[in-house]
């Protein structure tokens, strides 16, 4: 039981690049979120899904895109990086039970330049 | 808007002392809180979850309790070790059943001289 893993765990992009963070989890959560996490800041929620083949918006979703195709897996994308967008990513996952704490993946550190 | 306030940003207390992390929110309408541990370069560690319904909740040395109408909670770690300097994070959630969202304090980062 590996709980919330991301995939990578660092990356550089220049300004305009695109590219894909994955997270995937396997506890059967229905719920996963995308946060990112700034400093002075806390974690602020980017996008979440709430099942299969469903995502929503969060507190800050420009310049990102979500898909939830498998349960399992949440597909977090920047289509053009830019430097603003260089943080720490985190993904997490709970049941649809606020009785339930979210899980959180190890996080994704990304830098754009 | 839910705004998470989480004072000292910092704290240093020596080994063996009991100490108290402090959380308050605006908005009393909150479903739970919960506290996360996060170590340097790490994800997030569930801690303690209070449901609004609830007073406190207890694990190991760990205790925290809600006051929902003062919009406080308390984290209260006794008997402080070095193995629990970290920074502690609380978050309430604000609605549930598809329109989730936790919101984060910006977090009390503990270190305990040994």
């Amino acid at each position: 039981n590996a709980g919330v893993t991301q995939t990578p765990k660092f990356r550089v992009l220049k300004t305009g690049q695109s590219m894909t963070l994955l997270c995937a989890q396997d506890m059967n959560h229905e719920y996963m979120y995308w946060y990112r996490q700034d400093p002075g800041m806390g974690l602020r929620l980017i996008h979440y899904s709430v099942g299969e083949g469903t995502t929503a918006k969060g507190e800050v979703p420009d310049g990102y895109n979500v898909s939830r195709l498998k349960k399992q897996n949440f597909l977090l994308g920047l289509e053009s990086a830019a430097p603003s967008q260089t943080s720490v990513y985190f993904c997490a996952s709970s049941y649809p039970d606020p009785a339930h704490e979210q899980y959180f993946g190890p996080g994704t550190r990304l830098t754009v330049t | 808007k839910q705004e998470v306030t989480q004072i000292p940003a910092a704290l240093s207390v020596p080994e063996g002392e009991n100490l108290v992390l402090n959380c308050s929110f605006t908005d009393s309408a909150i479903y739970n809180l919960q506290w996360f541990r996060q170590d340097p370069g790490k994800g997030l560690t569930s801690l303690l979850l209070i449901q609004s319904s609830q007073r406190e909740q207890t694990s190991g040395r760990l205790n925290a309790s809600l006051d929902k109408s003062s919009g406080r909670s308390t984290l209260y770690i006794a008997a402080s070790q070095p193995g629990d300097s970290a920074t502690y994070l609380c978050a309430v959630l604000i609605s549930n059943f598809g329109n989730e969202k936790l919101t984060f304090g910006t977090g009390t980062r503990l270190t305990i001289i040994p």
